[in-house]
């Protein structure tokens, strides 16, 4: 089986500060990760994914996620928050390997960015 | 994303009546999915599809059924409607690749009363 923790209900940075939203992982193979990001009355919008190669991978609006597969985290990260980056965002996971059906979502997280 | 759409965008119902979400999409995807989203439990997995002719169980299909009716065209109903059902629905589509990155709809929010 396949699940994703994401630690966090809420995170609170000021606006110029670094953010992270944290994301933990557990499959039985190797994972495929995503990030998505949702606005307020809006769907799900498809942020950054990890497949393989390099651990840090970018994505949209200067939002990156670092892999760490010895912790099996998947932590998304930007190095200055603006206001606009206020949402809840998601992360899901999905086993390479198959086996499992479609993508597995934490919980999610609101990011509240203060001015 | 404007490629994935659903109607309807909200709609009110009554315990017991019969409805009917409908999603589109212009993607050219094999693959479709509805989901339902409630606060703090994140997205879970109602039913999916993987051709018009492959249509398989989520994690939570009990009070729901689905019709591939096209490439294209994913519905999902609520035959006998309750309460609990109130929800947002999503729904998305990926291709059959190794990777199947998804793309949701913009949701449609449902009030069982």
């Amino acid at each position: 089986a396949q699940s994703v923790a994401q630690p966090e209900d809420q995170v609170n940075v000021a606006e110029g500060n670094p953010l992270t939203v944290k994301c933990t992982y557990s499959v039985s193979g190797n994972p495929y990760l995503f990030w998505y990001v949702q606005y307020p009355n809006r769907g799900l919008q498809f942020l950054l994914k990890y497949i393989t190669g390099d651990n840090l991978v970018k994505g949209s609006y200067g939002f990156e996620a670092e892999f760490n597969k010895s912790q099996t985290s998947f932590h998304l990260k930007k190095p200055s928050a603006l206001v606009s980056d206020s949402a809840l965002y998601f992360c899901a996971v999905r086993d390479s390997g198959g086996g499992a059906d479609g993508l597995t979502f934490g919980k999610g997280t609101h990011l509240i960015i203060q001015p | 994303d404007a490629d994935v759409t659903q109607t309807p965008r909200n709609r009110i119902t009554k315990t017991g009546k019969r409805i009917m979400l409908e999603c589109s999409q212009t993607k050219g995807h094999d693959r479709m999915y509805w989901y339902r989203q409630d606060p703090g439990l994140g997205l879970r997995l109602i039913y999916y599809s993987f051709d018009v002719k492959d249509i398989n169980k989520g994690e939570i299909s009990d009070g729901y059924s689905v019709s591939r009716q096209a490439q294209a065209k994913f519905s999902l109903s609520l035959e006998s409607a309750i309460p609990n059902q109130t929800a947002l629905y999503f729904c998305a589509t990926s291709d059959r690749g190794l990777i199947q990155t998804q793309y949701f709809g913009p949701g449609t929010r449902l009030l069982v009363l």
